[in-house]
């Protein structure tokens, strides 16, 4: 199956700082990523839509200024996380959308990143 | 807007038995998928299973098999002969016509038993 990585798998940082997370698809081109967020025990929340050569398309309550997505080639998104601060804390999971035909656009998803702001 | 319901905050089986883990959807959309996915302690995302709308039968994967029924708008997953490695969170998904992104519901912990 399609593989995607994720890059740091943890971090901590410290709040005011920005942090950077790498998704990338290892063995095919996705010019259709996804960053979700998801806290403890509970469902995923997409964020952004990230296309590749266009600007990411943000999920309503999301801070565009914030979550900054950069989808620069078929095969790598970043996200960064500007100026974090504790409440930022969460485990972010990127996805990349194998396009199959019709509906079936199964998505494939990184390991994930937990993010630590002290 | 679609949405995904999964009633089953947590499910415990004895192992080697089958389960099923309900999900129902509500959508006005007649073209959609369905989906079902695992996810570990580890967190990472594991694809199990699709189910277009327009498949006329249950898709099956393995272990894995969707009981759907569109009249009722469920599709549930069932798991045969469980296993201890099947202990996770099981999210259903469900994606429709025109957009790109899957609306998950609220995820199942399961916990196989030996």
């Amino acid at each position: 199956g399609a593989v995607v990585s994720q890059h740091p798998s943890r971090v901590i940082c410290k709040s005011g700082t920005s942090v950077k997370i790498e998704c990338r698809s290892l063995d095919f081109q996705a010019t259709t990523m996804f960053w979700y967020r998801q806290f403890p025990k509970q469902s995923l929340m997409l964020m952004a839509t990230s296309n590749e050569g266009s600007k990411a398309t943000y999920e309503q309550g999301v801070e565009k200024d914030k979550f900054l997505i950069n989808h620069a080639s078929l095969t790598l998104s970043t996200l960064t996380v500007t100026s974090a601060h504790p409440e930022d804390s969460s485990f972010y999971i990127c996805s990349a959308r194998v396009v199959t035909g019709g509906l079936r656009n199964e998505q494939y998803f990184g390991p994930g990143t937990r993010l630590t702001v002290t | 807007a679609q949405k995904i319901t999964q009633t089953q905050p947590g499910m415990f089986v004895q192992e080697k038995e089958a389960v099923t883990l309900d999900c129902t959807y509500d959508t006005s959309d007649p073209s959609y998928g369905l989906f079902w996915y695992k996810q570990p302690s580890s967190g990472e995302m594991i694809f199990l299973i699709y189910q277009g709308s327009y498949d006329q039968q249950n898709a099956t994967e393995g272990r894995y098999s969707l009981n759907f029924q569109k009249a009722r708008k469920s599709a549930n997953l069932v798991i045969s002969a469980s296993q201890l490695g099947d202990s996770a969170m099981y999210f259903c998904a469900t994606s429709f016509q025109g957009a790109q992104k899957l609306v998950f519901g609220q995820g199942t912990r399961l916990t196989i038993n030996p």
